[in-house]
């Protein structure tokens, strides 16, 4: 069980926008920054979004992440066939003395 | 441009340590921090631990028992350490780099192509 809750699918038309939401408490998203990857089939994680909607360099504007409260959201443009797979979102929890968690992961599929 | 690179044995038998080696290259290992992180087959990732270049580190409460990382800055490689293994602990074993500098921010802005361990007899 995840201390981030993800929606396990999300799917979309190529063109529309989709959003990926991570729900926490206030140990984690509601005291820290929420970081978001990218993992394509057989590849490893890929930071999409850093400290809640800074985009590295690279990653298309297409992708773009807002926090409020202790909730965050991924958006997606435009979606492309390429953007299909799988997104975490991550971030710290204060409690316990402190650990990094991801969410459980969504499946994003382009129809 | 720094690449991260996990090498060890590809299987390990149940009851022993699980041992494995990130080798940062193409830069220094100094001023960030390190982490190892994991990803059983067709679930999520799960954050092990991190090490700062200095030698300080941090686990995950649920496997701080059993888990040990360090550092050797003369070869610029980290290590991870996981004792008493079982079937659960079968993964690929990701090392990573936290983009800040000098403090952990929590975002992992590199990452290795990950190194599947299976735990069997």
């Amino acid at each position: 069980q995840s201390v981030l809750t993800q929606p396990p699918s999300a799917s979309g038309t190529p063109g529309q926008r989709v959003t990926i939401s991570c729900s926490g408490g206030s140990s984690n998203i509601g005291s820290n920054t929420v970081n978001w990857y990218q993992q394509l089939p057989g590849t490893a994680p890929k930071l999409l979004i850093y400290r809640n909607n800074l985009r590295p360099s690279g990653v298309p504007d297409r992708f773009s992440g807002s926090k409020s409260a202790t909730s965050a959201s991924l958006a997606i443009s435009g979606l492309q066939s390429e953007d299909e797979a799988d997104y975490y979102c991550a971030t710290w929890d204060d409690s316990l003395n402190g650990q990094g968690v991801f969410g459980g992961g969504t499946k994003l599929t382009v129809l | 441009q720094v690449q991260l690179q996990e090498s060890g044995p590809g299987l390990v038998k149940p009851s022993e340590t699980l041992s494995l080696t990130c080798t940062v290259s193409g830069g220094s290992i100094s001023s960030y921090y390190w982490s190892w992180i994991r990803q059983p087959p067709g679930k999520g990732l799960e954050w092990m631990g991190y090490i700062y270049y200095s030698g300080s580190t941090k686990y995950n409460p649920s496997l701080k028992s059993r888990v040990t990382i360090s550092v050797d800055t003369s070869k610029n490689q980290f290590s991870l350490k996981l004792s008493s293994v079982t079937a659960a602990d079968t993964a690929v074993y990701y090392c990573a780099r936290d983009g800040g500098s000098g403090s952990p921010d929590w975002y992992f802005d590199l990452w290795g192509r990950g190194t599947l361990v299976t735990v069997s007899s």
